[in-house]
This record gives C-alpha cells, sequence and structure tokens, in this order.
C-alpha cells in the first residue's frame, strides 16, 4: 500500500527567506511520480512542481524546486524568496498507477505561514 | 481557458436529504476525480473517471455515494441519504490526456446537521 507522510504539521518563515518542507513515502512501484500542491485559504488547490521517479535530476519551476532522494524515498519542496503570498497548506502527493489510469495519495499537508 | 467549476460553493443539508454536487473539468481533459477532505482524514478519493468511464469507486464510499459522468463536460456526486459524518469540503478535480497533475476546482463546502 502506498503512503505519503509530512511529518511537519506547520512551518514558519520571514519574507526572503528560503522554506523547506519535507515528505517521506512509500511505494512498490518501480516509476511513479510525486507532486506538490498548495491549497490556499480559500480552500483552492494549486499545483506547484512535480519529480518522475525516473528522472535523477531535480525538478525546478520558478522559484520552486525540489530535492528528491529517491534511495531513502524522501522528497523536499525548496521555496526561494518566499514572500507572504506562499502562505498556504502545502500537499505532496504520490502517483499510483491502477488498471487504466492512475491516482494520487495524499499526505497530511503542512501548513507555512510567512511573515512580512 | 476556465478551469474547474464546483457548484454549489456551500452547501447545507439535513440528515437524510439527498444532495447533489456538480462539476465542469476544464474542457480536453479526460480524467476527473472526486475527493472528500476533512481535517482528521485529509484528501480521500471518492471516485475517478477516464473518458467517462468508471476507474475508481472508494470502496468505503460506496454504499451513500454516487459519482456520475454523462458527458465529458459534466459529473455529478450524490450522497444519499446524508449523515452529519459526511460534513466535509467536497473536491473535483481534472487531467489532461497524457498528464498526471491534476487541476482543482475551489471545492463545495458541505454541512449536515
Amino acid at each position: 500500500a502506498q503512503r505519503v507522510t509530512q511529518v511537519q504539521p506547520t512551518g514558519s518563515s520571514q519574507w526572503g527567506e528560503e522554506v523547506t518542507l519535507d515528505c517521506s513515502y512509500e511505494t512498490s512501484e518501480y516509476f511513479y511520480r510525486i507532486f506538490w500542491y498548495r491549497q490556499l485559504f480559500s480552500g483552492e488547490m494549486v499545483f506547484l512542481i512535480y519529480q518522475p521517479s525516473f528522472d535523477t535530476q531535480n525538478q525546478r519551476s520558478g522559484r520552486y524546486s525540489v530535492v528528491f532522494q529517491k534511495s531513502f524515498k524522501s522528497i523536499s519542496l525548496v521555496i526561494s524568496a518566499s514572500q507572504p503570498e506562499d502562505s498556504g497548506t502545502y500537499f505532496c502527493a504520490l502517483s499510483e498507477l491502477i488498471f487504466g489510469g492512475y491516482k494520487l495519495t495524499f499526505g497530511t499537508g503542512t501548513s507555512l505561514l510567512v511573515d512580512p | 481557458d476556465a478551469g474547474v467549476t464546483q457548484t454549489p460553493r456551500h452547501e447545507v443539508a439535513e440528515k437524510g436529504q439527498t444532495i447533489i454536487l456538480k462539476c465542469e473539468p476544464v474542457s480536453g481533459h479526460n480524467d476527473l476525480f472526486w475527493y472528500r477532505q476533512t481535517k482528521i482524514q485529509g484528501l480521500e478519493l471518492l471516485s475517478y473517471f477516464r473518458s467517462k468511464s468508471l476507474m475508481e469507486d472508494g470502496g468505503a464510499f460506496k454504499d451513500r455515494f454516487k459519482a456520475e459522468m454523462l458527458n465529458s463536460s459534466f459529473s455529478t456526486l450524490k450522497i444519499q441519504p446524508t449523515e452529519p459524518k459526511d460534513s466535509a469540503v467536497y473536491l473535483c478535480a481534472s487531467s489532461p490526456p497524457g498528464q498526471y497533475e491534476q487541476y482543482f476546482g475551489p471545492g463545495t463546502r458541505l454541512t449536515v446537521l
């Protein structure tokens, strides 16, 4: 069974600081993808970035990047130059292939507050 | 392009009522997902459609939850009969062909009294 763990329920930073959010996972699949989403205070979930298991390069998208440690089954989201608008809850999600398609298993989230 | 839309945004129901939540995926997306989100259980998959075919019907939710997708641009989630423990945010998401990232709607906050 797949499992995604985010042990930090909350986090905080100051404007301009780099923030790292951690995620670990369990899977028996060889090929998988790990996604990061941010949930705004309104409830909307926004896709940020994903890392395919077969890619050894850490993915980057704007101010978001990941540190992927496949052998440890862990992945961290790094937000550079954090801003108050980055506040919200960050979810890590792991893909699982099912017959004819796929589904995502989500972690419990890390609530981030960036102080102005 | 319009994102995923969900209606209503808020719903209040009495215990035992039937409620229907609606979702319109992003045009051209062929995967559609329904999730329930609560503080205790987090995000739980209720149903998954690919090209209108039901791929996953979340086991624990089969009893009173029924999702349908009669055409590629519209899906409903029916809860019948509602119970107070169904109070949660219901999220709909869609995904384009060949892609894995899901795009979420704003959610429907359901309160069952």
